[in-house]
């Protein structure tokens, strides 16, 4: 089992629907929790960052927490076409971040 | 104020030669990340300095891999002897403080190893 698992996409909504990124991680000691967006031959660009049980939203982001299950999502609101990106998911136990491979998501107009 | 900044953007080399890349972190952060990308996947992490402490190598794949941070600021990552499976692009990120901070990237160093 990987350490940090994303579901494996493409993903492709239309333009103005919820995109809904999912990702599991399997160390009950994970304390924080990142979803970093990468566009097409560039580095990642963090989004969002949530420690506690719960929903936490910015904007037309909500990142979800849910701990008993190790599970942490990413919904995206009124999509565009600019949030054609892979989303990756990041999970934090002491020093060190694990990656997934990353979800890559298509809006189209 | 300036981000995170690699260099060489690009690196080809042959099989069997050293490369070195570069980072250099944001103005006062302390803790500096290496992690390397290949082709369509994740982020593998290399090797994490926290400013005087030992640095957590624990990723570092093989001994042909180094990395220095020298008076706490610009990083170099070493690669030896070079082999084809090396060929990824390199990112560095850093932190403020440390490990529970966020994380700002560099813009990556692409490395062919031909």
């Amino acid at each position: 089992q990987k350490e940090v698992e994303q579901n494996s996409g493409p993903l492709s909504v239309p333009e103005g629907a919820i995109a809904s990124l999912n990702c599991t991680y399997s160390d009950r000691g994970s304390q924080s929790f990142f979803w970093y967006r990468q566009y097409s031959g560039k580095s990642p660009e963090l989004i969002m960052f949530i420690y506690s049980n719960g929903d936490k939203e910015d904007g037309r982001f909500t990142a979800q927490l849910n701990k008993a299950s190790q599970y942490v999502s990413l919904l995206i609101r009124d999509s565009q076409p600019s949030d054609s990106a892979t989303y990756l998911c990041a999970v934090r136990g002491g020093s060190r971040l694990t990656f997934g491979e990353g979800t890559q998501l298509t809006v189209n107009p | 104020g300036a981000g995170v900044s690699q260099s060489p953007s690009n690196k080809v080399t042959e099989k069997g030669k050293d490369v070195e890349l570069r980072c250099d972190p944001i103005s006062g952060h302390t803790a500096l990340y290496w992690y390397r990308q290949s082709l369509g996947q994740g982020l593998e992490f290399l090797i994490y300095f926290q400013g005087n402490s030992a640095p957590d190598k624990s990723g570092l794949p093989s001994d042909r891999f180094s990395a220095e941070r020298t008076g706490g600021s610009v990083s170099t990552l070493t690669i030896q002897r070079t082999q084809q499976e090396d060929s990824a692009v390199y990112l560095c990120a850093s932190s403020w403080q440390g490990a529970k901070e966020t994380q700002y990237f560099g813009p990556g160093t692409r490395l062919l190893v031909l």
